[in-house]
Parts: structure tokens; sequence; C-alpha cells
């Protein structure tokens, strides 16, 4: 049974950098069918979409992050990862890391982190 | 980007009681739309994928329906377990875009 976990500091200070990274297991980051995401949710708030990638390295992101997001891959490790530039306290949610079905949905989730910038 | 409106925002209901949730899409979408579960503390649960289909493994009291811009899931018979928020997303266009998400309440 497919299984992404999150991991990465819960805590981070303004203007800094954040960096989580979500490890696959259970199945192969390198298949055809799938894209791997990331979306994040402040406190009490709804859901944002922050971008996808697929394991070839191809990214979109939500323009909303004003460039300072980057998604990774390493399909050695099965593994993909999101830095954030220049944080700020609007950054402080719960990330979550999931498998992005046929470029559409997301039908397999994390279980998410909770990452604090202060 | 493609706004997505919820409605209503909240809504108090009893066990057994059948329960609508609408979703409106600033522009046509076709049938690119996805509805989600997410229980307090959870992360979102996929229930209902290009609008209608049901994901595996979830109920049948879970259905949708719509097209275009106008989209609903519709409970069935509210059990227990379905209180939660449930939030649309759009699928048919980047950047990917959510409802502000509906708050289904033990009445």
């Amino acid at each position: 049974q497919l299984q992404l976990q999150e991991s990465g500091p819960g805590l981070v200070k303004p203007s800094e950098t954040l960096s989580l990274t979500c490890t696959v297991s259970g199945g192969s980051i390198s298949s055809n069918n799938f894209y791997w995401g990331w979306i994040r949710q402040p406190p009490g708030k709804g859901l944002e979409w922050i971008g996808r990638i697929f394991y070839s390295g191809r990214t979109y992101y939500n323009p909303s992050l004003k460039s300072r997001g980057t998604i990774s891959v390493d399909t050695s490790k099965n593994q993909f990862s999101l830095t954030l530039k220049y944080v700020t306290a609007a950054d402080t949610a719960v990330y979550y890391c999931a498998r992005l079905h046929g470029d559409r949905w997301y039908d397999v989730w994390g279980q998410g982190t909770t990452v604090t910038v202060s | 980007d493609i706004q997505m409106t919820q409605s209503p925002s909240s809504v108090s209901a009893s066990v057994g009681d059948r329960v609508t949730i609408t979703c409106r899409a600033s522009q046509g979408i076709s049938s690119w739309l996805a509805w989600y579960q997410q229980k307090s503390g959870k992360a979102p649960k996929l229930l209902i994928y290009a609008a209608s289909s049901l994901q595996s493994g979830v109920p049948s009291r879970f259905s949708g329906s719509g097209s275009g811009t106008e989209f609903t899931l519709t409970i069935s018979s509210l059990q227990p377990e379905d209180f939660a928020t449930y939030y649309c997303q759009q699928a048919d266009s980047f950047p990917l875009t959510f409802g502000g998400g509906t708050n289904v309440e033990i009445k």
C-alpha cells in the first residue's frame, strides 16, 4: 500500500528557508501515471495548492508563491522535496505531500507536518 | 485562477439526514472536479473525482453530480463518521484551486 511521509523542521525563522521532504513507500515515484505535489493549510483555514513535480523533474508552481518555492525529486531515494525561501508568518501551516492522479486530483496523502515561522 | 465557491460554509444535520453541498466554479471546468473529506487533525481524503466517480473504498451514500460551473456533493443518509469538513477542488487548469470548505456539524 502506497504511503507518503513528510519530514523536516517544525520551526523556521522569518526570512529563512523552509525545507521539507516527502518519502514515498510501497510504490515507485517513477511512474508515468502520477505526479507528486505539495499542499498546505494555514491554521483554521482552507487548502492551498503549492505545486507539483513529475519524476522527470517537470514542475508547476502556484504563482501566488511569487517564485519562492522549488520542488525537486530524487528517484534514487523515492523522495521529493519542497523548499520555500524568505518565509514569513503567513507561511505557517500544515504542509501535506500527496500523489496527484493524472495531474488532476490527490488520491494518496501524507499525514501532514506542521511548520511554524517564528 | 479559477475561483471555487462552496455553499453553505457550515451545515448542521442529524444522523440519517440527506445533506447537499454546492460548489461553483468561476468559469466552466467540464467535469474536472474532485471532492475531499477532512476530519479534524487529519489529511484530506478523496471521495469523488471527475465530478461523479466514487473513489475506491468510499461508501455509496456519497455521490457527486454536475458539470460546467455548478456541482453538488450529496450524502444520502448522514452517518456519525461523516461529520467533517468537505472541500471541492477544480482539476481543469493550473493552479489547482480548492473551495473554502463546508463544515458538516452535528445538530
